[in-house]
């Protein structure tokens, strides 16, 4: 595909769950940004990987979260134990190094827990 | 540590008016200066960005931007609105190290 993806575009689910939020970047972008988008908000980072490390997660807001990018191309967000207070839109974006490369970013996942 | 103010979180202004879109940074650094905007259930998409080079920036869609170091603003503009900018915007703010700071968005109105 031409842009991000991810999937699934809506996910609800039950406090206390755990739930797998994933991103697709684009081809050949080894930088790969998480961020989450609360209702009346601007994006707020979460993780950044460079290739298959994470090259910064001092967003991650508790250690429920929890993010993957194991061949330096796929990226799966997880969440542990859901609240309620998760609930929220989680953005995904690539660049194709860093240092300032444009972020492209996908649709979304809206996550919403009961 | 880095910010960005957005004054207005909702903006209405008639088709074929000037759109002003207000945004004030906090930087220690240079800054790179990012506006972004999001249609409704879609990503968002950038509409222009400053790294240091020229300060009047030029981006998609007829917008522009101008760097203004001793006002610490990049507000955007645009000399006519058109129906299809009504949409949320978002002005951002890094630096070399990537993270992205984003406003709190201003929503766009445009009335016919």
């Amino acid at each position: 595909g031409a842009g991000v993806s991810q999937t699934p575009s809506n996910k609800v689910t039950e406090k206390g769950k755990y739930v797998e939020l994933r991103c697709d970047p684009i081809s050949g972008h080894t930088a790969l940004y998480w961020y989450r988008q609360s209702l009346g908000q601007g994006p707020e980072f979460l993780i950044y990987f460079q290739g298959t490390g994470a090259a910064d997660d001092s967003g991650l807001p508790n250690d429920r979260f929890f993010a993957v990018r194991p061949e330096g191309s796929v990226s799966t967000l997880k969440i542990q134990r859901t609240e309620r207070g998760d609930s929220a839109v989680y953005l995904c974006a690539s660049s194709l190094f860093s240092k300032g490369d444009t972020q492209y970013f996908g649709p979304g996942t809206r996550l919403t827990v009961l | 540590a880095q910010s960005v103010t957005q004054l207005g979180s909702h903006v209405s202004v008639s088709e074929g008016a000037l759109v002003l879109l207000r945004c004030n940074y906090s930087s220690s650094v240079p800054p790179y200066l990012f506006w972004y905007v999001q249609y409704p259930n879609q990503g968002l998409q950038l509409l222009l960005k400053y790294t240091s080079a020229a300060t009047l920036v030029k981006g998609i869609n007829g917008f522009e931007a101008e760097f203004k170091k001793s006002e610490t603003s990049f507000h955007l503009t645009k000399p006519s609105a058109h129906m299809s900018d009504a949409a949320e915007y978002f002005c951002a703010v890094s630096r070399s190290d990537d993270k992205i700071i984003f406003g709190k968005g201003t929503r766009l109105h445009i009335l016919p």
